[in-house]
Order: structure tokens, then sequence, then C-alpha cells
């Protein structure tokens, strides 16, 4: 069936760096994509979101990139800080009423 | 604090036994989702309420029964624990279903 996934499940960065997390999707009817991070022992934060028809979205250090041609999208993270070591979740509306399809997350650590 | 409530927080089952999670969130949102995430996967849906009334099978829905007991409140049953079922339950919501969802902070449940 179809599926979200992400390339690395643990990304390690200098704080201070620039990271960037990659998600791939396969589900070409999607179109609404959510980025969503989640701390140790809480639940998923919303980070921002887009859709299909748009290939860029900006919000207070994060950028997310849409590419329908590959099917991929990406979370810029400027400036990384302590506070942004999580796991990062992928997400995308695929079109029912059944909710949100994750990928399985990638693990930012950052570096002092 | 307006948001997703979920409880219990914590909850440890002998195999056999029954219990119900309680959600409630009070943001007038429309649909409310139980999910359930395990050790380095993504969340995968179990049980959704587009609106009240009504309720669906996501993904993994074996084992489980849920109640839209009102437009605030999702609860999710385990008739007969199984320890297949040990997990960390997540309740969310949103307005529809392009909306980005609101989720609580959990409930790890061990089942022995």
């Amino acid at each position: 069936g179809e599926s979200v996934g992400l390339h690395l499940p643990t990304l390690s960065v200098q704080e201070g760096d620039n990271s960037i997390i990659n998600c791939a999707y396969s589900n070409s009817a999607s179109d609404y994509f959510i980025w969503y991070k989640q701390e140790s022992g809480k639940g998923p934060q919303f980070i921002i979101d887009i859709r299909s028809n748009m290939d860029k979205r900006q919000g207070q250090r994060v950028t997310v990139l849409l590419n329908k041609t590959v099917k991929h999208l990406s979370l810029q993270i400027a400036a990384t800080q302590p506070g942004d070591s999580a796991v990062y979740f992928c997400a995308e509306n695929g079109g029912g009423a059944d909710g949100l399809t994750f990928g399985k997350g990638t693990h930012l650590i950052i570096q002092p | 604090n307006a948001g997703v409530t979920q409880t219990p927080k914590f909850q440890v089952l002998k195999t056999g036994q029954s219990m119900t999670l309680q959600c409630a969130q009070d943001m007038n949102h429309n649909s409310m989702y139980w999910y359930r995430q395990d050790p380095g996967m993504g969340l995968r849906l179990i049980y959704y309420s587009a609106s009240e009334g009504t309720t669906d099978k996501g993904e993994v829905p074996n084992g489980y029964n849920v109640s839209r007991l009102n437009k605030r409140e999702f609860s999710l049953r385990l008739e007969s624990a199984a320890p297949s079922q040990t997990s960390v339950y997540f309740c969310a919501s949103s307005t529809d279903r392009v909306g980005g969802y609101t989720f609580g902070s959990g409930t790890r449940l061990t089942v022995v």
C-alpha cells in the first residue's frame, strides 16, 4: 500500500548549523503534508504544513520544501538549537477521512 | 489550557483485563483519532471519528473498540488486553481532515 517514509533514522548536527530532514512519499494523490516534532515523553506537535499547490513554505526558523515530481519533501531548520532535539515526523493526508499517515521519524541530535 | 486531554498517563494491565482510555478536547473540533506508537515506528491509526455520532476503523483496529460519547469525548476500549497491545496511545483532534492535528500527551500502556 501507499506509505510515507524517511531517508535517515538519525541525524546529528552541530549546534548553530542548519538541519535538513528528508521525507519521501508514494501516494501521488496526497495533497497536504505536515511536519511534526515529538519530544521525549510528549505527543507530536505541529510545526509546519504545506499543500500540494505550493513548493515552499516558511515559518519561524523552519522551511518546508515540496517536490511533487519526485514525491519528496524536506524540513529545514535554521541555526539549530538544543531545544530542537526531538524526533521529526512527516505525515500526509491522502484524501480520505481516515487521518494522517505518518513516517517512522528522524531523530535529530544536536551536538554542542 | 486548551487542547487534548488524555487519561490515564500510565497503566499496567494483566493479560485479559479490560480498560478504557479517555480523551477529551475543548477546541470544538469535529474529528477525533486514536493512534498507537510502537518503538521506532510512526503512529498508526486505530480508529477515527469524523464527526459526532460516527466512528470508523483505521489501519490497526483489531482488539479495540471506540465510543464517540459527544463532540468533546472519544474513548478507546480494550476488552481483553494482550501483550501485543503494549504501546503508547495518542488521541488527536482536528477541525477537519485538511487541518493540522492537535495531539494529547499520550497514555503509556503495558500489558504483562
